[in-house]
C-alpha cells in the first residue's frame, strides 16, 4: 500500500520570502512518480511539478523545486520568491502500479505581506 | 489547448434522487480518474477509465459508476444520494494514466445533497 505524510497542517511565509513544505511517502512499488498540487478556495487543483522515482535531478518548474530525497522516502516543495496568490491549500500525491494518485490531508499556506 | 472541463459546477440534490457528472479530458488524453475530496475523507480515488474500459476502481459502493465514450469524455453516476456524498467531484486527465505521466485536473463539480 501506499501512503503520503503531510505533517504541517498549516505554514505561514511572508512575501518574497521562500517556504518549504514537507512530504514523506511510503510504498513497495520499484517506480512510482511523486506530484504537487496547489488547491486554491476555487477548488481546482492546480498541477505544480512532477518527480519520477528514477529521475536523478531533482524537478524544477519556475518558482517551484521539488527536494527530492529517496533513501529518506521524502519529497518535500519548495517555493521561493513567495506571492500572496500562493495562498492555497498544497497537496502531495504519489502514483504507482496501480497508476492512480494517493494524496496526503495537505498544508495550508498562507503568504502575508 | 483547452483544460479539463467538469460540468456542472455545482448542484444541490435530494436524498434518495441520482446525479450525472461529466468530465471532458485535454485533448489527446485518453486516460480519465475521478476522485472524491471531502473535509472529513480528504481525496479518494474512485475509478480511472482508459480507452472506454475501467482500469481502476477505489473502494466506493456500487452506487457510483461511470463510463467513458469513444471521444474519452467521461460520466460519473450516483443513484440513491445520501447526505454523505455530499462533496467536491474532481476529474484528472492524463495522457495515458501510467506512472510516469502528469494528471491535470478540472475544476471539480461540487455537489450539495440535502
Amino acid at each position: 500500500a501506499q501512503k503520503i505524510t503531510q505533517t504541517q497542517p498549516g505554514m505561514f511565509v511572508q512575501e518574497k520570502e521562500a517556504v518549504t513544505l514537507d512530504c514523506t511517502y511510503d510504498t513497495s512499488d520499484p517506480s512510482y512518480g511523486l506530484f504537487w498540487y496547489k488547491q486554491p478556495s476555487s477548488g481546482e487543483m492546480i498541477f505544480l511539478i512532477y518527480q519520477g522515482s528514477y529521475d536523478q535531478q531533482n524537478a524544477t518548474e519556475g518558482r517551484y523545486s521539488l527536494n527530492f530525497q529517496k533513501a529518506r522516502k521524502s519529497a518535500n516543495l519548495v517555493i521561493s520568491a513567495s506571492q500572496l496568490g500562493d495562498s492555497a491549500m498544497y497537496f502531495c500525491a504519489i502514483s504507482g502500479n496501480t497508476d492512480k494518485l494517493i494524496f496526503g490531508t495537505g498544508t495550508r499556506l498562507q503568504v502575508f505581506p | 489547448k483547452a483544460g479539463v472541463t467538469q460540468t456542472p459546477r455545482y448542484l444541490i440534490k435530494t436524498r434518495g434522487q441520482q446525479v450525472t457528472l461529466s468530465c471532458s479530458p485535454i485533448s489527446g488524453h485518453r486516460s480519465v480518474s475521478w476522485y472524491q475530496q471531502t473535509p472529513g475523507q480528504g481525496l479518494q480515488f474512485l475509478f480511472e477509465y482508459f480507452s472506454e474500459t475501467q482500469r481502476n476502481k477505489g473502494n466506493f459502493p456500487g452506487r457510483f459508476s461511470g463510463r467513458q465514450f469513444s471521444n474519452s469524455r467521461s460520466e460519473m453516476n450516483v443513484s440513491t444520494l445520501e447526505l454523505g456524498d455530499s462533496a467536491l467531484y474532481l476529474c484528472a486527465s492524463s495522457d495515458d494514466g501510467t506512472v510516469n505521466t502528469e494528471a491535470f485536473f478540472g475544476q471539480g463539480t461540487r455537489l450539495t445533497v440535502v
